[in-house]
This record gives C-alpha cells, sequence and structure tokens, in this order.
C-alpha cells in the first residue's frame, strides 16, 4: 500500500492564481481531510469528507474548495490564491479506528 | 470552538534526559490521539486514549489520560536521539473532528 499520496510536493504561485492539490488514498478509508500547518503551528483542519460525495467546512475553509467524486480521491482547490495561504498543506485520511494517517504533504508559497 | 493547550511550546535537553509534554482541555474530551512529526516529516500516529485515567506505554513512551479526561501527558524516559520532533495531542469531543493542540519541539543534545 502507498498509503496517502500527494501532489505536488511544492509550488510557488502567485498572487491571484489558481491551482488543485491532489490527494489519493489506497486504504479504502472513508474520512478524508485537508489540514494546513503554518510554521511552528499545529494543524488546522480546512476541510474533511466522511465519504465519498459528502463534504463539509472545518476550521479554516475561507478561500478552499473541495470535492470527493470518489472514495480514493480528495482534491483540495484555491482559488485566487493570497500571501495568507502561504503554508505547508497535508491530506490525511481514516477509516473505523479513528487514527489519522498522513500525507507527506505540499509546501505552497503565494508571492 | 472547542481547543487543547499544549504545554511546553519548546523543550532542549540533554540526551539521557526525561521529557514531558502535557495537555489540557477546559472540557471533558471523549478521547485524545498523539502525534510526532519529525522535523520536515508529516504527523505519525502514536497512540489514542480513550478511558479516564488511562496509561499506555511504547518502550520508553509513557501516555497518561487524567482522570476527569481533560487533561494527557507523553513522557520519554532517557531521550534519544531519534526522539527529536515536534508531539502533538489531538482531542476528539464526541463525534466532532480532532482538534490538535500547537505542538511540542523537543530537541537534543547529544
Amino acid at each position: 500500500n502507498a498509503g496517502v499520496t500527494q501532489t505536488p510536493k511544492f509550488r510557488i504561485l502567485k498572487i491571484g492564481q489558481s491551482m488543485t492539490l491532489q490527494c489519493t488514498q489506497d486504504m479504502n478509508h472513508n474520512y478524508m481531510y485537508w489540514y494546513r500547518q503554518d510554521p511552528g503551528m499545529g494543524l488546522k483542519l480546512i476541510y474533511y469528507s466522511v465519504g465519498a460525495g459528502i463534504t463539509d467546512k472545518g476550521e479554516v475553509p475561507n478561500g478552499y474548495n473541495v470535492s470527493r467524486s470518489t472514495t480514493e480521491d480528495f482534491p483540495l482547490r484555491l482559488e485566487l490564491a493570497a500571501p495568507s495561504q502561504t503554508s505547508v498543506y497535508f491530506c490525511a485520511s481514516s477509516g473505523q479506528v479513528n487514527e489519522q494517517y498522513f500525507g507527506p504533504g505540499t509546501r505552497l508559497t503565494v508571492t | 470552538g472547542q481547543q487543547v493547550m499544549q504545554i511546553p511550546q519548546y523543550q532542549h535537553v540533554q540526551e539521557g534526559e526525561d521529557f514531558t509534554t502535557y495537555c489540557n482541555s477546559s472540557t471533558t474530551l471523549s478521547n485524545i490521539q498523539w502525534y510526532k512529526q519529525r522535523p520536515g516529516g508529516h504527523p505519525v500516529f502514536l497512540i489514542q486514549l480513550v478511558k479516564s485515567g488511562e496509561v499506555k506505554k511504547q518502550k520508553r513512551l509513557t501516555f497518561q489520560f487524567g482522570e476527569a479526561k481533560k487533561n494527557s501527558s507523553l513522557h520519554i524516559t532517557a531521550t534519544q536521539t531519534t526522539d527529536v520532533g515536534t508531539y502533538f495531542c489531538a482531542g476528539q469531543w464526541g463525534a466532532q473532528k480532532l482538534v490538535f493542540g500547537q505542538g511540542t519541539r523537543l530537541t537534543i543534545n547529544p
């Protein structure tokens, strides 16, 4: 199993550009999450999904959108990137046991 | 919203010394999880505590959940350089999503 994979690993965006961060898991987990981690800080939940076709907002959803058309994929869309969205983005998934498995992260810089 | 406060924010120890990080909630938790994040890496699940007063051990790591289920601690005995990283607690209240603490960054002088 590859676990949770994320692409790209790094990205630099100009202010106002858009992009999609990809996340895929091969563990057949129903629950998937997107977090952002600012330097020296904890993880803030952006969006989550409890299954295909179902998504909900987390703590910091503004400026982001998600979709969940399949169990495996949970892409995060950034529209009109702003410097405040410079962060490391982690995707995670969990099954019935509740522990979360994290992907390697995407380091995004908006300049 | 619900929060978990984690202290200290940073801890520097000599190799071989013990280390403890604490996590507190103002309200009763359903469960608490602990994660470790190595520098430049991603969080990795360590353990979940569910029962009041629960104590679990993993080699040199001891995890405790308070009797009131409002606080938790992670204690590392005789630290090694492989213990370097940031340790996060994450609390859950009922069916709500996990809320992560700010983490304790551990550095070790070999």
